[in-house]
């Protein structure tokens, strides 16, 4: 079975902080994605890589960066945590976009204080 | 962008009732998919189906490409069928998924 693991369950951090969400994935999977998810606005692609050291901006980028430094592992960066990124983070990966279903992580819940 | 909209947002059921959830979509798409997410939040693909009609169990789904929608279908719904579920399509570029906002079911025993 596909494994995508994140590294927190649940985090709280102050607003000016600096916060790592890392994802890895167990099926060597080209693609992988930052997903957040809140309320009545179902899931929002925030960046996508499709290989090693590649990244592409997907709707809601702003505030966010990413690191993809080995295949398996693809983690989002908060440079400086506000208020309005408490969210549901979620890291998803496929094999080939749009012939493969994705596959989720667990989630990660982030509140900024 | 490609808009994707569910309805209803949400619906309560009573345990045994049928149901279908619907989802329409602004442009032709590459692929669609309907995932499950549980009360503990994780997202489980239902459904990988760009066009005809799927069955799993008490679950089917219909895509109807040309017009730009899609049906969720759920029989007999259990309680462990709560949740939220979410359409999701892919672009023509096969790149992005863009999710549905979802439609919140409870199953009532």
């Amino acid at each position: 079975d596909v494994k995508v693991t994140q590294s927190s369950r649940y985090l709280v951090k102050r607003t000016g902080e600096k916060v790592f969400l890392e994802c890895v994935q167990d099926m060597d999977h080209e693609n992988m994605f930052w997903y957040r998810q809140d309320p009545g606005l179902g899931l929002r692609l925030i960046y996508f890589s499709y290989d090693v050291k590649m990244k592409e901006k997907g709707d809601i980028p702003e505030g966010y960066s990413v690191s993809r430094e080995k295949k398996e592992r693809f983690s989002l960066i908060l440079e400086s945590a506000s208020t309005n990124q408490t969210s549901m983070y979620l890291c998803a990966s496929t094999g080939t976009v749009g012939q493969e279903t994705q596959y989720f992580g667990p989630g990660t819940r982030l509140l900024v204080l | 962008g490609i808009q994707v909209e569910q309805s209803p947002p949400d619906l309560i059921l009573q345990e045994g009732a049928n149901s279908t959830l619907r989802c329409n979509f602004s442009d032709s798409v590459n692929n669609l998919q309907w995932f499950h997410q549980n009360p503990w939040g994780q997202l489980i693909n239902l459904f990988y189906i760009p066009s005809g009609t799927k069955q799993n169990g008490r679950l089917s789904a219909t895509t109807v490409a040309t017009e730009r929608y899609s049906l969720l279908y759920i029989s007999s719904s259990q309680t462990t069928d709560s949740g939220v579920y979410f359409c999701a399509v892919i672009n023509n570029a096969g790149n992005m998924l863009t999710f549905g906002g979802g439609t919140r079911l409870m199953v009532k025993p």
